[in-house]
């Protein structure tokens, strides 16, 4: 089993809709959780950490962290074709970050 | 502020040969990490830094690879003699010193092709 899952798609939404994206993590003491974005060819982009069980929010992003199902997720309202990415799952328990294989977006316009 | 740096952007080497790969973190980070991707895989972690002192090099695939960062500012990632299953793309990156969860930056990454 990998230590951190995730779906690597293409995950496809139209335009103006909301996209969710999952994932989950093997080791129970793990305890901050990230996700990054990652244009092709470019440097993985830090958009939201969490560290509590819940929702957190910010601007059209949304993470969600259930740490007793090790599960989490983010959720993109109103995507944009702009949004068209791949977007890492990376797990922390000390300072190493395990990253899933990432999931691929494609928001179509 | 200046991001996380590193260089060259890209090399191709021949097999056998020796490739350095350097990483200049944000200035005041203390923990420095190199990861690797290669082609279809997740980003894997090679190993961490705190300041001069090697943490964690757990991830680091055999003896042909070798981390330093004298001092404690940049770092350097050595490959001798490189094989071709060491292509793919290199990430370096930073995070200041403290608590749990403190997050990381990355820099763009040195593709490595080794032919």
């Amino acid at each position: 089993q990998k230590e951190v899952e995730q779906n690597s798609g293409p995950l496809s939404v139209p335009e103006g809709a909301i996209a969710s994206l999952n994932c989950t993590y093997s080791d129970r003491g793990s305890q901050s959780f990230f996700w990054y974005r990652q244009y092709s060819g470019k440097s993985p982009e830090l958009i939201m950490s969490i560290y509590s069980n819940g929702d957190k929010e910010d601007g059209r992003f949304t993470a969600q962290l259930n740490k007793a199902s090790q599960y989490v997720s983010l959720l993109i309202r109103d995507s944009q074709p702009s949004d068209s990415a791949t977007y890492l799952c990376a797990v922390s328990g000390t300072y190493k970050y395990i990253f899933g294989t990432g999931t691929r977006l494609k928001v179509l316009a | 502020e200046a991001g996380v740096t590193q260089f060259p952007s890209h090399s191709v080497i021949e097999k056998g040969q020796t490739v350095t790969l350097r990483c200049d973190p944000i200035s005041g980070h203390d923990n420095l990490y190199w990861y690797r991707r290669v082609m279809g895989k997740e980003i894997k972690f090679l190993l961490h830094f705190v300041k001069e002192s090697k943490q964690d090099e757990s991830g680091m695939p055999n003896n042909r690879f070798l981390a330093e960062r004298t001092g404690g500012t940049y770092s350097t990632l050595k490959v001798q003699p490189a094989e071709l299953e060491d292509s793919g793309v290199y990430f370096c990156a930073s995070s200041q010193q403290g608590a749990l969860g403190t997050e990381a930056f990355f820099g763009q990454g040195t593709r490595l092709t080794v032919v």
